[in-house]
């Protein structure tokens, strides 16, 4: 599986967009790109996925760049509620990678 | 729909003990993975069971080893627990492979 790159931590202020980045250059053409977020010391909480077409749902939207090696989550108005860690993770068959994750904050 | 249940929610051991931990998925799930997550190492992958086999295993002892029912619910047992195994250990669930997974609470393994 590809691997994923992604900023430690961003802030974002409330009522704001949040737009969280992922570098997965070596994906391959069957890999798709899932988002998950963690609040704290919770279970994951799956976000969205996509594989080259963007996506919305009634979370966030999620941007794919043409060539596929990179990708954004948007969560267009954040929230307080909306600090977590968020995971970018792309998969073919097999497991999910999670790598170390975007701590989002969003600040009054 | 209810979600992913795990059972327990805390567990406290001691070192050389054997943990058993279960995961009830989401009715009509079939898929159900593991995973350890500690401060230090982060989610790390343990296995994947479809259909009461194992169809993916992650880079860990032989002491973690799970299984799944016909009825899809999962368990896992650690054995010889070190305190190195410490950690939360979550379960997912998903339709089938390839689908997304949606995670319950977790189990809060403590070893002493």
């Amino acid at each position: 599986d590809a691997k994923t790159t992604q900023p430690p931590s961003m802030d974002c202020a409330e009522g704001r967009a949040a737009n969280l980045p992922c570098n997965h250059s070596t994906i391959s053409g069957n890999e798709y790109v899932y988002w998950y977020r963690q609040i704290h010391s919770q279970g994951p909480q799956y976000i969205i996925h996509g594989l080259k077409n963007n996506e919305t749902n009634e979370m966030a939207s999620l941007i794919i760049t043409e060539d596929r090696k990179s990708s954004t989550l948007i969560l267009p108005h954040a929230t307080l509620r909306d600090t977590a860690v968020y995971y970018c993770i792309v998969r073919a068959y097999n497991q999910f990678y999670f790598g170390t994750g975007t701590s989002l904050t969003v600040i009054p | 729909k209810a979600g992913v249940t795990q059972t327990p929610r805390y567990l406290i051991k001691t070192r050389g003990q054997q943990v058993t931990l279960s995961c009830s998925p989401i009715s009509g799930h079939r898929s159900v993975s593991w995973y350890q997550q500690t401060p230090g190492q982060g989610l790390q992958f343990l296995f994947e069971y479809f259909s009461e086999t194992q169809r993916n295993k992650g880079n860990f002892p032989g002491r973690f080893s799970g299984r799944q029912f016909s009825n899809s619910r999962s368990e896992m047992n650690v054995s010889t627990l070190e305190l190195g195994d410490s950690a939360l250990y979550l379960c997912a669930s998903s339709l089938a492979l390839e689908y997304e997974q949606y995670f319950g609470p977790g189990t809060r393994l403590t070893v002493t």
